[in-house]
Formats: structure tokens, sequence, C-alpha cells
């Protein structure tokens, strides 16, 4: 089973501010890597595929990048509905995919 | 517009089983992929479940293999999870989900499965 690590588990920052977070791989996933976005309350809602390609709908200012075992997902400038948990998740070898713990990115 | 609306959801004993539905529209069900992901009230997400199209591919989870049964019917556009044995851990909101190229796409708004005695 591929185990994903997010980083870090919180991010405290200000509207306006640049995002970056970070999911690890246990082993190289190419680029089979996928991020959602959560809302409380809220299902998930995909954000990127294939590491870097944003899902239809997702505004330009997230951006997705890494390869192999180290990825990074960037908010350029956040805004307020940015504020949520985002998760990782492989699809490189599976079944099981699996999922990273989530980083939590809240409102300093 | 895409939507999924899951059911099924509710109070079960350790042992117990439950049904969960899942009713899709605005997509061609009988093409899609479909798997069902978990979570725990205040946790993250963990994937449960898979089936491909004409039921030909099934995949589970250790958590609940052997214990949780997907199905699908293309007619009713539907997708289910039959849930035997449940056990205390089994408790969380429950999301179908489309998949396509490994990822999931569209999702339901998630029911609720509790477990206790």
């Amino acid at each position: 089973e591929i185990i994903m690590t997010q980083s870090p588990a919180t991010l405290s920052l200000s509207p306006g501010e640049r995002a970056t977070l970070s999911c690890r791989a246990s082993q190289s996933i190419t680029i089979n890597l996928a991020w959602y976005q959560q809302k409380p309350g809220q299902a998930p809602r995909l954000l990127i595929y294939g590491a870097s390609i944003r899902a239809t709908g997702v505004p330009a200012r997230f951006s997705g990048s890494g390869s192999g075992t180290e990825f990074t997902l960037t908010i350029s400038s956040l805004q307020s509905e940015d504020f949520a948990v985002y998760y990782c998740q492989q699809h490189h070898s599976w079944p099981p995919l699996t999922f990273g713990g989530g980083t939590k990115v809240e409102i300093k | 517009e895409v939507k999924l609306v899951e059911s099924g959801g509710g109070l079960a004993q350790p042992g117990g089983s439950l049904r969960l539905s899942c009713e899709v529209s605005g997509l061609t069900f009988s093409t899609s992929e479909m798997n069902w992901v978990r979570q725990i009230p205040g946790k993250g997400l963990e994937w449960i479940s898979y089936i491909n199209v004409r039921d030909t591919g099934l995949h589970y989870a250790d958590s609940v293999k052997g214990r949780f049964t997907i199905s699908r019917d293309d007619a009713r556009r539907s997708l289910y999870l039959q849930m035997n044995t449940l056990r205390v851990e089994d408790t969380a909101i429950y999301y179908c989900a489309t998949f396509f190229g490994g990822y999931s796409v569209f999702w339901g708004h998630g029911t609720l499965v509790t477990v206790s005695s």
C-alpha cells in the first residue's frame, strides 16, 4: 500500500497570501495524483488531477506540481472561500486508492 | 447537472447490516465507473470500494473486504453498498462518487452510518 503524507497539518494564513501545501508518497507514483478541497459539511471537490491539471471550473489561482514522490498544491492568493481542508490521493497503484491525512488552511 | 444522492444510512447495531444506495442523474451511468469513500466525522478520507462498468471488476479496501459488497443497477441508475457484520469503527459518512482515471470527479452529499449498541 502506498502511504501518502501531507504537511503541514494546519496552515494559518491571511487572505491574499500564498499557500503551499505538500504531499509525499511512500514510493514513486509518477504523476498519478489528485487534490481535493473539502469545506465543512460538504463533500470533497476535485481540484487537480494528473498532478497538475485543473479540473473543470477550478480557478487559475490553484496549481499543482511535482512528480515521483513529492507534490505541491499552491494557491497563489488566498480568497475567503479557499479556507478549507485539502487532501491528496494517489491512483498509481491500487487497490487501495490512498489519501493523505489532509491539510487544513485556516484564517490567521 | 450531475447529481448523486445517497440514502440508506442510519443507526445499526454491531454485527448488523445496512444497505446504502446512490442514485445518479445527469450523466450516462451505465458507462461510469463508481466508488465509495467514507469519512469518520472530523477525520480524513478512506476509499473503500470500486466497481467498473458491467460489474466485471470489483475492488475493496482490506478494512471492509468480506463484509461489504458493492453492486450497481444500470436500469435504475443506482449504485449500492451492502454492509454486513458492521463494526463500531464503520461509523462514518459514506460518499458515492464517479471514478475516472483513478480519481473521483462527482460526489454525493454523503449519508451517515452510525454503528452503536
